[in-house]
């Protein structure tokens, strides 16, 4: 089981970015799908969830309207999207998925982490 | 939204010493219809993505030592290390799942 991400992105403040985290090893349907945001030198910070089966989403109002979640199914493959990033969007980010229904939904596999750049 | 708050914020230890990490909620995790205590604890070791280290209040995770141990009730709750080994530095962070948004402590950072 892993998540992989995409690569780090550098972009300038205004400009719109969608980053990816590709699940394998399991049924991609079958856990939700957890963003999480680490500003540089911060702690962690809950954005969102998603269920892969229907694209159905949580966000946390700190998160609601800035970014978006989504999926594409058929290469098992979840995103993070930005319309218009601002300088303070700069951060890695993390996907995380719960593999087992014995954890609750406590955070056992995650991704390498993005790190985002927004400078002008 | 639940608060975290971990104390303390910074952790000198000695290794094959033991070492205790709090963290406190603003409201009981306790949920009551199947109940579990929903804090869990991660890892984040430098330069790493976070791992898991506790659920569900005192479950060690895949493959984590037992020398890594989970208590508390209600909105306490600590994190022990038996004996502290030179791998063990990092961040440590406690997150609550009983509510949306999931919540995180401030993390502490463990240091030989």
């Amino acid at each position: 089981v892993q998540l992989v991400q995409s690569g780090a992105e550098v972009k300038k403040p205004g400009e719109s970015l969608r980053i990816s985290c590709k699940g394998s090893g399991y049924g991609f349907t079958s856990y939700w799908i957890t963003w999480v945001r680490q500003m540089p030198g911060k702690g962690l910070e809950w954005m969102g969830r998603i269920d892969p089966s229907d694209s159905h989403s949580n966000y946390s109002p700190s998160f609601q309207g800035r970014v978006s979640l989504s999926v594409d199914k058929s290469i098992t493959t979840a995103y993070l999207q930005w319309s218009s990033l601002k300088a303070s969007d700069i951060g890695m980010y993390y996907c995380a998925i719960s593999s087992g229904w014995y954890l609750g939904s406590a955070y056992d596999v995650w991704g390498q982490g993005t790190m985002v750049i927004v400078s002008s | 939204d639940i608060v975290m708050t971990q104390t303390p914020l910074s952790l000198p230890v000695t290794p094959g010493e033991p070492a205790s990490i709090s963290c406190r909620s603003s409201q009981s995790l306790l949920k009551s219809d199947d109940g579990k205590t929903h804090l869990d604890w991660y890892l984040q070791k430098p330069g790493q993505s976070p791992q898991l280290l506790i659920y569900s209040l005192s479950h060690r995770a895949f493959g984590v030592p037992d020398r890594f141990s989970g208590s508390g009730s209600g909105t306490d709750f600590t994190l022990k290390i038996s004996r502290v080994e030179t791998d063990d530095v990092g961040i440590y962070y406690c997150m609550q799942r009983l509510e949306f948004p999931r919540t995180f402590g401030q993390g502490t950072k463990l240091e030989i």
